[in-house]
């Protein structure tokens, strides 16, 4: 029974090319996030959404489009990949906003050729 | 913006030896809270610090929270080799609601 759940685990990809990224809790929560952990192990922040809604967005370039469907699902879309994109991305979910404790998914390695 | 910095980046240690890692907030800070993420894993909370001066314990593992709630630290005692891994402040300011995290201090156990 995996709290936080993404998809895929492993994802290689051409230069160019848009993908998506699944995330899903069977937490009950009401708060999810998007990560992006590069070489170095530094996790920054993307997106966090609150019962489907957008309450946090870093500077990230706009070729990075999340979705929330419900509040149990937090999709990550991008588009025209760069090689810079390349990294761990961790979902995470937390009872509310508040910066409260965060589960995090087992991350998406993503490599962009 | 606020900051969150963590040192050492690294530390390598004998298994036995005792090992701590520092973190330091340019802001104030509502809460603190610590992750590990084990080589190849994700990070998985350990605990989470909320009122000045406050000291906790798990085991081996100390955590404490300043006087002034802008920094913490964490110290293992007697180190093992499941303890190797990456651990991460991370901490809160109260008109934000967002966790900033730490660069991470990754520790090796040599047995």
């Amino acid at each position: 029974d995996t709290a936080v759940s993404q998809t895929p685990k492993y994802l290689v990809t051409q230069m160019g090319n848009d993908k998506s990224i699944k995330c899903e809790q069977n937490l009950g929560h009401d708060t999810m996030y998007w990560y992006k952990q590069d070489s170095k192990k530094f996790l920054k922040i993307m997106f966090s959404y609150n019962n489907k809604e957008l309450i946090i967005n870093e500077t990230v370039p706009n070729r990075f489009s999340p979705k929330s469907p419900d509040k149990a699902h937090l999709n990550l879309h991008i588009n025209s990949l760069e090689l810079g994109d390349s990294a761990v991305y961790f979902c995470a979910s937390s009872q509310d906003y508040r910066a409260d404790t965060q589960y995090f998914g087992p991350g998406t390695r993503l490599t962009v050729l | 913006g606020q900051q969150v910095m963590q040192i050492p980046q690294y530390q390598h240690v004998q298994e036995g030896e005792d090992f701590t890692t520092y973190c330091n907030s340019s802001t104030t800070l509502s809460n603190i809270q610590w992750y590990k993420q084990r080589p190849g894993g994700h990070p998985v909370f350990l605990i989470q610090l909320v009122k000045s001066g406050e000291v906790k314990k798990q085991k081996r593992l100390t955590f404490q929270f300043g006087e002034a709630k802008k920094n913490s630290s964490l110290h293992i005692t007697a180190t093992q080799t499941t303890d190797v891994g990456t651990y991460f402040c991370a901490g809160s300011s109260s008109n934000t609601g967002k966790l900033i995290f730490g660069q991470g201090t990754t520790l090796q156990v040599k047995p």
